[in-house]
C-alpha cells in the first residue's frame, strides 16, 4: 500500500534540535510535505521536497533520499510555539495531486 | 486576498439528520478535496474533484456526499448513514502538484 509512517509523538526541550522522521514506498513517488498542525486548526504548510538532499528554510529544514524512501523535518532552536502536530504527505504518481498523509508526529517543546 | 473558506466553523448534528458543510475557493484551483480527521491522528480523504460535474470516493466514503456544480464550490454532506460523525473536517484545494491549500475546518458534533 501506499503507507506513510512517523512516530505519534516526541518531546524536546526548548533551544534543542529535533528530527522527525518519515518514511513512504517509493514505487510511483512525486514529491513530499510537511505541514505544521496546531490544535484544532488547519495544517500550514512548511516545506516541499521533489529531489534528493536538504532544503533549509530559516529555523526548519527538511531532507529527502527517494532512493530511501526517507525523509526528517529538522526543527533548530525549539520554540515553546512549536508544540504541534508535523504531518508529512506524499503525493504519487498514481493518484493525480491527492496527497497521502501519514498519522502526524505530536511534537511537545517543554521550557 | 485569495483564500478557502469553510462554514460553519462548529455544527452540531442531531441524531438522523443530515447536515451540509461548505466550502468555498477564489484560488482558480481545479481539484478539492474533503479529510476527516480524529483526535491524535491523521488526515483521512473522504472525497476529491478534478473538475467541475466529476468527483471521486476517498478512503472513507460511505455516508458522506458531494457535488462540484461550480469550480469553486464542493459542498460535502454528512449523512445519517454515518454513524460515528464526530469529527474535524478540513477542505482543501490544489493545482497541479503544489500541496495544498487548507480551509480553516469544521468541527462537527453529534447531539
Amino acid at each position: 500500500g501506499q503507507n506513510i509512517d512517523q512516530p505519534t509523538e516526541m518531546t524536546a526541550t526548548e533551544g534543542a534540535i529535533v528530527q522527525i522522521n518519515c518514511t513512504y514506498q517509493t514505487s510511483g513517488f512525486n514529491g513530499l510535505f510537511w505541514y505544521q498542525q496546531h490544535a484544532g486548526e488547519a495544517p500550514t504548510f512548511l516545506s516541499y521536497n521533489v529531489l534528493d538532499g536538504l532544503e533549509e528554510k530559516g529555523r526548519f529544514s527538511s531532507f529527502l533520499s527517494r532512493s530511501k524512501g526517507y525523509s526528517y523535518l529538522l526543527l533548530k532552536e525549539l520554540q515553546m510555539k512549536d508544540s504541534a502536530s508535523y504531518l508529512c504527505a506524499v503525493s504519487f504518481s498514481s493518484n493525480t495531486g491527492k496527497l497521502i498523509f501519514g498519522q502526524g508526529t505530536t511534537l511537545q517543546v517543554k521550557p | 486576498d485569495g483564500g478557502i473558506t469553510q462554514s460553519p466553523k462548529y455544527l452540531f448534528r442531531k441524531e438522523g439528520q443530515n447536515v451540509t458543510l461548505s466550502c468555498e475557493q477564489n484560488l482558480n484551483h481545479d481539484a478539492m478535496y474533503w479529510y476527516r480527521q480524529d483526535p491524535g491522528q491523521g488526515l483521512r480523504l473522504i472525497y476529491y474533484s478534478q473538475i467541475v460535474n466529476d468527483f471521486q470516493k476517498g478512503d472513507i466514503a460511505e455516508g458522506y456526499s458531494v457535488s462540484r456544480e461550480k469550480k469553486e464550490s464542493f459542498p460535502l454532506t454528512v449523512t445519517s448513514a454515518q454513524k460515528n460523525p464526530t469529527a474535524f473536517y478540513l477542505c482543501a484545494s490544489s493545482t497541479d502538484w503544489y500541496g495544498y491549500t487548507f480551509g480553516s475546518g469544521t468541527r462537527l458534533t453529534v447531539v
